[in-house]
């Protein structure tokens, strides 16, 4: 059974590019979460799809944005990058809507680089 | 305000010896509770979680956490450190609809 996958691992990119970013959540999950860490600090909650839909959103500006798919793989996209992007960005799974009881587990992340 | 505090940011514990990591939350009820492990370079994996029932709650790798309702506390135990429990750990509340709120992490360092 495979658990959250992420891709790439690593991405190196310029101010003002456009970045995107993958997860493939564990199987049997529908829910996808996305999370940014920036260097020694904790993750922050960008956003979460649900049924193909943000249901919740961070405190993050609208250059972030994401899609689910029907299969449930999500996408975190990232315009007019920002040398303040750079950090580890993890996808989350989980399983329905229960209001928060469902555990979440993480993939490997992704990180991004902004020169 | 919700809020999530992790007190010490660095604690260096001899092997064999006992871990205690603290976490203090702010909420006016009582919130879903948990502790990740990071290892470097590496996601979070779940040591363990509290939603209600017992206020001490069984993880994996030996951990332990006690929910006092009184303190607005979760603090993560471990009878006896081994060196790969060298990593970071974070304390994470939900307060709403699956929205994971972390705190700023305690790297654990563990000597010979």
């Amino acid at each position: 059974d495979a658990g959250v996958t992420q891709s790439p691992t690593h991405l190196i990119k310029t101010r003002g590019q456009q970045v995107t970013l993958r997860c493939s959540p564990k199987s049997g999950h529908d829910t996808v979460s996305w999370y940014q860490q920036a260097l020694g600090q904790g993750p922050q909650f960008i956003f979460q799809y649900y049924e193909e839909e943000e249901r919740q959103r961070g405190n993050f500006p609208d250059r972030f944005s994401g899609h689910q798919f029907p299969n449930y793989s999500s996408e975190l996209n990232v315009n007019a990058l920002l040398l303040g992007d750079s950090a580890l960005y993890l996808c989350a799974s989980s399983l329905g809507a229960s209001g928060g009881q469902e555990t979440q587990y993480f993939g490997p992340g992704t990180r991004l680089l902004v020169l | 305000a919700q809020s999530v505090t992790q007190p010490d940011i660095h604690i260096t514990v001899s092997e064999g010896a006992s871990l205690e990591l603290r976490c203090n939350y702010s909420y006016g009820a009582t919130p879903y509770l948990f502790w990740y492990v990071q290892s470097p370079g590496q996601g979070l994996q779940l040591l363990l979680k509290y939603f209600s029932g017992d206020t001490l709650v069984q993880g994996i790798k030996g951990f332990e956490a006690e929910f006092k309702r009184s303190q607005s506390s979760f603090n993560l135990r471990k009878p006896s450190v081994h060196w790969s429990d060298a990593a970071e750990y974070f304390c994470a509340v939900v307060f709403s609809w699956g929205k994971l709120q972390f705190g700023a992490g305690t790297q654990v360092v563990v000597t010979p």
